[in-house]
């Protein structure tokens, strides 16, 4: 079955440290890859994703992450966080051969906490 | 442009009862995706449906189902309601639903409570 797995359940740091989310998938196809932020009560919105070239992905708000294609892995970073950055951070796989184009299959989450 | 609106926001039911949500997607999305959130199993994937059709389901009993409209409004209904039904269902919408070509925009939910 398909699986994704974020480690870091909570992630506590200080304003300008760095970042890095782990993201771990268990499929071996072909894989969309995402990373989605929930602000506290505000809508699910989109970081940033990778369909295929260029394996490292800049998204909005200065993240990026990287696909590892040989590690299953699409980690997560940011060079210097700041408080606004605290949220609730999903990965999420598409694969479409095996599960259809349309269906997102989310790891459970890690929750950042920023201290300022 | 409008984003995504679910209705109603916060829902109280009981045991066995029956809940529709409801899902207006944003305007020329035809692609109206349902999912749940719980603090137990996170986000899991309910169903999808474009043009009226449902094309993907995920590994929901029976007891959930769908429809679109051809508007390309969507609902959700929960038959005979369990506690663990307890859920955030969410609400996505995008252009093909053709996740490696249109971005999917979230609702803010519907906070469904199964007394």
């Amino acid at each position: 079955a398909q699986s994704v797995s974020q480690h870091n359940h909570h992630v506590i740091l200080s304003e300008a440290a760095s970042l890095e989310l782990g993201c771990n998938y268990s499929y071996g196809g072909t894989v969309n890859l995402f990373w989605y932020v929930q602000y506290p009560g505000q809508h699910l919105q989109l970081l940033l994703k990778y369909f295929s070239g260029d394996p490292l992905v800049k998204g909005i708000k200065g993240f990026e992450a990287e696909f590892i294609k040989s590690k299953f892995s699409f980690n997560l970073r940011k060079p210097s966080v700041q408080w606004s950055d605290t949220a609730e951070y999903f990965c999420a796989v598409n694969a479409p051969r095996n599960f259809g184009n349309e269906k997102l299959t989310f790891g459970t989450g890690t929750r950042l906490t920023i201290i300022p | 442009k409008a984003g995504v609106t679910q209705t109603p926001r916060y829902l109280i039911k009981t045991r066995g009862q029956q809940v529709t949500l409801s899902c207006s997607p944003i305007s020329g999305h035809r692609s109206v995706s349902w999912y749940q959130q719980t603090p137990g199993q996170g986000l899991q994937f309910l169903f999808e449906y474009f043009s009226e059709t449902q094309r993907n389901k995920g590994n929901f009993p029976g007891r959930f189902s769908g429809r679109q409209f051809s508007n390309s409004r969507s609902e959700m209904n929960v038959s005979t309601l369990e506690l663990g039904d307890s859920a955030l269902y969410l609400c996505a919408s995008s252009s093909t639903g053709q996740l490696a070509k249109n971005i999917q925009y979230f609702g803010a939910g519907t906070r469904l409570s199964v007394l």
